[in-house]
């Protein structure tokens, strides 16, 4: 199975920092990684696909980068309502697989 | 507007089965893989498998092989989850996703306890 690595599980930050997320995939995926915002009690909110496309209705502050098998999620200027966990996904095959996730609060 | 309605909690127990649904709206529910996955209580989520209703042709992570088992009903656009032999690892929250991950139903909790 692929190996998506997320780093860091836990980001401290404040309103108006710039903050990264990164996977690393253990073998190559193209571009088929997608990032997920997971507010609590809520279903998964699709942000990025294709590892640098912005979903439909999200923020311009949102980017999604790639670097060999590192996938980045960059939020330009951090917002109140950005706090949530967030989530990877490698679509390139099967079994799917996420990576662990990375909580976002307020420092 | 495309819309996934799940059905709702489930309190079962201990080695019996459950089914949840999936009910869709909005789309052509044959033309579109349905995606299944799991969230455990305070963990990440996990892929269990899709199934693609025009055919019934179905793909499960293998972690979740006879566990989990995928069906859909093109007649009433709904997708079908069973989880068999239940245990309290499955309690969880389950969600159906469209093939595009761009759409979620609302989650279903099943709780596992005696």
């Amino acid at each position: 199975d692929i190996q998506m690595t997320q780093s860091p599980s836990s980001l401290p930050a404040s309103l108006g920092d710039r903050v990264t997320i990164t996977c690393r995939a253990s073998q190559d995926i193209g571009n088929y990684l997608r990032w997920f915002q997971q507010k609590p009690g809520k279903s998964p909110r699709l942000m990025i696909y294709g590892a640098t496309n912005l979903a439909a209705g999200v923020p311009s502050r949102f980017s999604g980068s790639r670097s060999g098998s590192d996938y980045s999620l960059t939020i330009s200027s951090l917002e109140s309502e950005d706090m949530a966990d967030y989530y990877c996904l490698q679509s390139k095959e099967s079994p799917f697989t996420f990576g662990s996730g990375t909580k976002l609060e307020i420092k | 507007q495309v819309q996934l309605q799940q059905s709702g909690t489930e309190l079962v127990k201990p080695a019996s089965s459950v089914k949840i649904s999936c009910t869709v709206s909005g789309y052509t529910f044959s033309s579109n893989y349905m995606h299944w996955i799991r969230q455990q209580p305070g963990n990440g989520l996990e892929w269990i498998g899709w199934i693609y209703p025009g055919n019934g042709n179905t793909k499960y992570n293998q972690k979740f092989d006879g566990k989990a088992t995928l069906t859909a009903d093109q007649s009433s656009s709904t997708a079908y989850m069973q989880l068999n032999s239940l245990t309290s690892e499955d309690s969880a929250v389950y969600f159906c996703a469209r093939e595009a991950f761009a759409y979620w139903g609302q989650g279903t909790l099943v709780t596992v306890s005696s």
